[in-house]
């Protein structure tokens, strides 16, 4: 059965304070993505990996990086965390487009 | 504008009815995917369509690239179809980009 986890599934960060989130997937896909969902908006892609170190901007990467050192595993950092950085983030992969997502992570920034 | 124009934004349905959910796109899409997004907040594939019209119990898709749209057809509704239901668009040549519209929020009544 295809699988993304992403951890935590909560989290509650003070502004300034650094945010790591993590998102794995056990079906070898090359391709992941990390996105973030704001109520009332569809998804908004924040950034997109092809592959171990080959990283790519997505369409609102401004004040977010990410980390893929093995194919099976996907971080997104926050330096100094924003209160609109406030919402939900979700993981995604894919092999040769339809995109699998994990349950997301719900995020508040104080 | 947006790439991906969804409609409608909301929908009710009494128990054993039927609609049509309808994206609309302002450049050539590569695919599309249907997804909806249960009460626990998991985004659930319902179909992924490079062409054609693709059926799966009481949900038929149809996506048609040279006149630039696709439908989600819900028959026979139940109330575990409540939800939100998000089509998601790849741009020919994004390299597995999705572009999400905003969503249609369907209710399922007794």
């Amino acid at each position: 059965d295809m699988k993304v986890t992403q951890m935590p599934r909560y989290l509650i960060k003070r502004m300034g304070e650094n945010v790591l989130l993590e998102c794995g997937q056990d079906m070898s896909h090359e391709t992941m993505y990390w996105y973030r969902q704001d109520p009332g908006l569809g998804l908004q892609l924040i950034y997109i990996s092809y592959d171990v170190d080959s990283n790519s901007e997505g369409d609102i990467p401004k004040g977010y990086r990410v980390s893929r050192k093995k194919r099976e595993h996907f971080s997104l950092i926050l330096d100094s965390a924003k209160t609109n950085q406030t919402s939900v983030y979700f993981c995604a992969s894919s092999w040769t487009g339809e995109q699998y997502f994990g349950p997301g992570t719900r995020l508040t920034v104080l | 504008g947006d790439q991906v124009e969804q409609s409608p934004s909301a929908l009710s349905l009494h128990e054993g009815t039927g609609s049509a959910l309808r994206c609309n796109f302002t450049t050539t899409m590569r695919a599309v995917q249907w997804f909806q997004q249960n009460s626990r907040g998991s985004l659930i594939n319902l179909f992924y369509l490079a062409s054609g019209t693709k059926e799966n119990g009481r949900l038929k898709s149809t996506f048609n690239s040279k006149e630039s749209y696709s439908t989600l057809h819900i028959r026979d509704a139940q109330l575990e179809d409540s939800g939100t239901y998000f089509c998601a668009a790849e741009v020919g040549g994004s390299n597995y980009k999705l572009t999400f519209g905003k969503g249609t929020l369907l209710t399922v009544t007794p």
